[in-house]
């Protein structure tokens, strides 16, 4: 079965970091970058950035810059993003999921994970 | 980086056809066709929609339509359905430094 299973719930304090994990299964996952999606409690998505297939390279958007590191782990098929000097505002589900590949990249998300809530709170 | 613009809601009725704008600028939308459309049920993961403005993934019922028009992304859903409430979101590719937008979202009811 095709499919991205995500790490579970995490509650952490201000200040603190949060590693979350992304398996794929499935399909082959050197074949595909994976991107990351937040998204606030009632709020919208939000782009935080993607891995290459291979892990090799990363693009991460500015706002996140210094605080998210993206990491990969091909024996194990599994992607990491660990956010770092987490506030409140980093409260919110975070999901991973895969670019559509056709016959080029479509820079579209064709599967997810289910998401991780990630709370941050004192 | 801005979001994409949409109504904050539509509605139908069973059978209708509705249509949800995406309105962003040169820079997304009206720079090239990678824009896409997603739909959120409470509580799910996004489900890919439509993406390259208008072409439907394997297993996307073909009531579902994308189109644009300069820098306006449409999405129709035809025959309108009580599954079909949900939230939509687009989404594009950018000439920015920030490579990725969605939009703000819009609610469906049925």
């Amino acid at each position: 079965q095709v499919q991205l299973v995500q790490s579970g719930a995490e509650l952490t304090k201000p200040g603190a970091s949060v590693k979350v994990s992304c398996k794929a299964s499935g399909y082959t996952f050197t074949d595909y970058s994976i991107h990351w999606v937040r998204q606030a409690p009632g709020q919208g998505l939000e782009w935080i950035g993607r891995i290459s297939p291979n892990g090799g390279d990363t693009k991460i958007i500015s706002k996140f810059q210094g605080r998210v590191t993206m990491t990969g782990d091909t024996s194990i098929s599994t992607t990491y993003m660990e956010l770092s000097s987490l506030t409140s505002d980093d409260t919110a589900l975070y999901y991973c999921a895969r670019e559509l590949y056709t016959t080029k990249w479509c820079k579209s998300f064709d599967l997810w994970g289910q998401g991780t809530l990630v709370t941050v709170s004192s | 980086q801005s979001a994409l613009t949409q109504p904050a809601s539509v509605s139908g009725s069973p059978g209708q056809s509705i249509t949800i704008s995406c309105t962003g600028t040169s820079s997304d939308v009206g720079g090239h066709n990678y824009v896409s459309w997603y739909q959120q049920h409470p509580g799910k993961a996004p489900k890919l929609m439509i993406y390259e403005v208008s072409n439907r993934p394997s297993g996307v019922s073909n009531r579902f339509s994308g189109s644009k028009s300069g820098n306006t992304a449409s999405l129709t859903i035809s025959g309108l359905q009580a599954e079909d409430e949900a939230d939509y979101y687009c989404h594009s590719f950018t000439s920015r430094t920030t490579p990725y937008v969605f939009g703000t979202g819009t609610t469906v009811t049925v």
